[in-house]
């Protein structure tokens, strides 16, 4: 079964703050993803990356950067939270057998 | 350049009822399509995808959807309706094997008994 799990269901924050968001997956997928979801927008994509080191921005990267230390973490970073910003992110990783993309649980996100 | 049009964002059946839940792509290239189903609090979780094989896909939980190139069409239908099947449906594009998705605004079906 592929797992894809993130670092924290439901976050809380200061505006101003430095977020981390963490993503984990242990099936060895290159091409890793973070999405945002609004209601009424569906998903957007914030950033990608399809190797160690290796990032694109998506739709929408303003406010965000990333990083891919390790092939099977992939984090999600807010260098300073605004109210804006909160929202649900889900992080998928690709598999590339069944050329599916695989969703985690999704961090709820809320910037005070 | 890809896109998704989801028609409805909100669908309401009874239970036994059919369900269609609409979807109208645009792509530039042989696209990829995808149906993606959320539950409360919940990841996505993969319905069915079509890849250029079969037009007719079926998937979990008795869901199938028609690929329909002259139409740019992949709508989503359920025979009978459960209560479980409430929850929101988006669907997806993308124009490349491992590419992100471009996904619709989603669609909240709602069953009643």
């Amino acid at each position: 079964d592929v797992k894809v799990t993130q670092s924290s269901r439901y976050l809380v924050k200061r505006t101003g703050e430095k977020v981390f968001l963490e993503c984990v997956q242990d099936m060895d997928h290159e091409n890793m993803f973070w999405y945002r979801q609004d209601p009424g927008l569906g998903l957007r994509l914030i950033y990608f990356s399809y190797d160690v080191k290796m990032k694109e921005k998506g739709d929408i990267p303003e406010g965000y950067s990333v990083s891919r230390e390790k092939k099977e973490r992939f984090s999600l970073i807010l260098e300073s939270a605004s109210t804006n910003q909160t929202s649900m992110y889900l992080c998928a990783s690709w598999d590339r057998r069944t050329d599916t993309q695989y969703f985690g649980p999704g961090t709820r996100l809320t910037v005070l | 350049a890809q896109s998704v049009t989801q028609l409805g964002s909100h669908v309401s059946v009874s239970e036994g009822a059919l369900v269609l839940l609409r979807c109208n792509y645009s792509s530039s290239v042989p696209p990829y399509l995808f149906w993606y189903v959320q539950y409360p609090n919940q990841g996505l979780q993969l319905l069915l995808k079509y890849t250029s094989a079969a037009t007719l896909v079926k998937g979990i939980n008795g869901f199938e959807a028609e690929f329909k190139k002259s139409e740019t069409s992949f709508h989503l239908t359920k025979p009978s309706a459960h209560m479980s099947d409430a929850a929101e449906y988006f669907c997806a594009v993308s124009g490349q094997a491992g590419t992100a998705l471009i996904f619709g605004k989603g669609t909240t079906l709602s069953v009643s008994s």
